[in-house]
């Protein structure tokens, strides 16, 4: 498969806990980014980070870049009820592939009020 | 909201008819993208389209095809369908970049059209 890797594939945690989510790529990256998805419905984008890159903040989501190891990190701090989600890596190559983004499988994280 | 919007929202088909799905991008995004979302997995990519030419393809076979008008809508017409097709169909815009369609930044998706193929 050309997706990446999740893990974990579920997390379950309390209201207020951090949660983190990591994601393993294949090729050479111009860029790594999440995103959340509610119930099925369209993605949302979080964050995107740039392979010269190590680290990156927005709000509660702090997201790491190693691209020696080809993995990333997704931490939110602080969960909240509303942050239920799926939540997917994407990662465009770093030579041109027309606009492509390889999506991993995924972290379905259930935050419990 | 992305102001991406996609049509219809739900719809059922047949084996072996055909089906196509709309998208009207956001405002000033000129490049449009469609990704197949099977349940449980994350999505994959079908083709791009920049400036009405089909920019990059997936590993989808040739009954999947799409247009892109001048006004940077844009149709996926899936031919022939077939079980595995039922999914959700996810259009995605981004705005220009420096770099043409070669840089593939953030994508603003639509909330998907799920196709049911009995």
């Amino acid at each position: 498969s050309q997706q990446g890797e999740e893990d974990p594939q579920a997390l379950s945690i309390q209201e207020g806990e951090n949660a983190t989510m990591n994601c393993s790529y294949k090729t050479s990256i111009n860029n790594l980014q999440w995103y959340r998805q509610n119930s099925g419905r369209g993605l949302v984008h979080l964050i995107l980070i740039r392979s010269n890159e190590r680290e990156k903040h927005s709000g509660r989501l702090r997201v790491t870049l190693d691209t020696s190891k080809k993995s990333s990190s997704l931490l939110i701090t602080a969960s909240r009820a509303a942050d239920t989600a799926s939540y997917f890596c994407a990662t465009a190559a770093a030579y041109n592939q027309g606009g492509k983004l390889i999506f991993g499988q995924g972290t379905e994280l259930s935050v419990k009020p | 909201e992305t102001g991406v919007t996609q049509s219809p929202t739900h719809l059922i088909k047949t084996r072996g008819q055909q089906v196509t799905l709309r998208c009207s991008s956001q405002s000033g995004h000129n490049t449009v993208s469609w990704y197949q979302q099977a349940l449980g997995q994350g999505p994959q990519f079908i083709f791009q389209y920049y400036r009405e030419e089909e920019n990059g393809r997936g590993n989808f076979p040739p009954r999947f095809s799409g247009l892109q008008f001048p006004n940077y809508s844009s149709e996926l017409n899936v031919n022939a369908l077939e079980l595995d097709d039922s999914a959700l169909y996810l259009c995605a815009s981004s705005p220009p970049t420096s770099g043409g369609s070669r840089n593939t930044g953030e994508l603003f998706f639509g909330e998907g059209s799920r196709l049911t193929v009995l």
